[in-house]
């Protein structure tokens, strides 16, 4: 089956620190991974789109340079969330896509970011 | 754009009864659809989804939905419940973004509490 690693599930941090997230795709190659951000009680925002060697594609109204998100190879892809501040605190949830797949989206299981 | 409706954001059952979880979409030439099942801090794990063929859709955990394409909507359901099912589920429906890319877009969810 398709496996998506995301690491790490938890993690609390200072204000105007920053965070790295990592989403693997461990028995696939993922030609485009999505990032999400998930508020409680909520559904999923969708952040960014990002495919292998090229820049990520943000949704409106969230801010590239606070949310860096690298595609480097086809089974991994970060999401650094810059000088990070309490409002940043929440679920963020990869998923990724299999290349050559049809409509076959896997989710990691995501990292709960708290900014103290 | 697409937009996808999840008409009940809880729905509270007894253990053995069916169950089922309303999902309209906005109309498209095609579709795509997908329910997805979110436990507690955790990711998204597919339950079933619907690419063309047959317009019912059997998926894990005993849990089937029906694509009905006059009514725009991929309603799930679950003869019998358990209190395992207790859980937060999203529908979903693929677009197309410019370039050939597609995305997910989601519902609100439903919170499924399943008492004994």
């Amino acid at each position: 089956g398709a496996v998506v690693s995301q690491h790490p599930s938890r993690v609390i941090c200072k204000s105007g620190t920053s965070v790295k997230i990592e989403c693997r795709s461990l028995d696939f190659q993922a030609t485009t991974m999505f990032w999400y951000r998930q508020f409680p009680k909520q559904s999923l925002m969708l952040m960014a789109t990002s495919n292998e060697g090229s820049k990520a594609t943000y949704e409106q109204g969230v801010e590239k340079d606070k949310f860096l998100i690298n595609h480097a190879s086809l089974t991994l892809s970060t999401l650094t969330v810059t000088s990070a501040h309490p409002e940043d605190s929440s679920f963020y949830i990869c998923s990724a896509k299999r290349q050559g797949g049809i409509y076959g989206y896997t989710f990691g299981s995501g990292t709960r970011l708290t900014v103290v | 754009a697409q937009s996808v409706t999840q008409l009940d954001s809880q729905v509270p059952v007894f253990e053995e009864a069916p169950v089922e979880l309303r999902c309209n979409y906005s109309s498209s030439v095609s579709v795509y659809l997908f329910w997805y099942v979110q436990y507690p801090n955790q990711g998204l794990q597919l339950l079933l989804k619907y690419l063309s063929g047959s317009t019912l859709v059997k998926g894990i955990n005993g849990f089937e939905a029906e694509f009905n394409k006059s009514q725009t909507s991929f309603h799930l359901r679950k003869p019998s419940v358990h209190i395992s099912d207790t859980a937060e589920y999203f529908c979903a429906v693929s677009e197309l973004q410019q370039g050939g890319s597609e995305k997910l877009v989601f519902g609100k969810g439903t919170k499924l509490t399943v008492n004994p």
